[in-house]
């Protein structure tokens, strides 16, 4: 089965360059759409990024997604760290009809 | 203004169903393929089901097959969970959410005797 890998948690500080990694299992990462979740505590997710790297109207460009063939891996890259950006963060992508997701990266703003 | 509303959760005997409803508003729902994630406690979010435009084609997740069904009804802008045979494992809050951008406020459904 279709795995999708994420760490487990990361840090930085206001007004850092965070980047999260979300790496496939297999090659299908870059045959298959990537999408981005933002949780924040208490809250509903939010889409930040879907189709590897289109932002949802009133995303912050701060928020940008990519795609390294290479390494079979996505990822979400935050600029100019916010306190408010402190949240649970997951990729989703597809095996044939079926979703997969990621299983979360706790951002922590210190 | 995208909504997506959630109702019809609540606590449920194992082995009991379910149904749950997810009224959609602020855009065209007969377009939009609809999908069902939910979340246990504590835990990530795990895909359910997703329904195409027409209703035409349904896919679920291996651990809820024959236990689920998706549906949508275009002409009430609404789509529809019916579950079924539950489990203590099935304890999560379900959100609906429109591919890919919009996500529903989530409905509590606690599998519990």
């Amino acid at each position: 089965n279709f795995m999708l890998t994420q760490p487990h948690s990361v840090s930085e500080s206001p007004g850092k360059t965070v980047t999260i990694s979300c790496t496939g299992s297999n090659g299908i990462i870059v045959r298959n759409y990537v999408q981005w979740y933002q949780q924040r505590p208490g809250s509903a997710p939010t889409t930040v990024i879907y189709e590897d790297k289109r932002r949802p109207s009133g995303v912050p460009d701060r928020f940008s997604g990519s795609i390294d063939g290479s390494s079979n891996s996505a990822s979400l890259t935050i600029s100019g760290l916010k306190t408010e950006d402190e949240a649970d963060y997951y990729c989703q992508s597809f095996d044939g009809n079926n979703w997969v997701f990621g299983g979360g990266t706790k951002l922590t703003v210190l | 203004e995208v909504q997506l509303v959630e109702s019809g959760g609540g606590l449920v005997q194992p082995g009991g169903s379910l149904r749950l409803s997810c009224a959609a508003s602020g855009f065209i729902f007969s377009h939009y393929w609809m999908t069902w994630v939910r979340q246990a406690p504590g835990k990530g979010l795990e895909w359910v089901a997703h329904i195409k435009e027409d209703g035409s084609e349904k896919y679920y997740v291996d651990s809820v097959k024959g236990r689920f069904t998706i549906s949508r009804d275009n002409a009430k802008n609404s789509l529809y969970l019916q579950m079924s045979s539950l489990r203590a494992e099935d304890t999560a809050v379900y959100y609906c959410m429109r591919d890919p951008w919009d996500w529903g406020q989530g409905n509590l459904v606690i599998v519990s005797s």
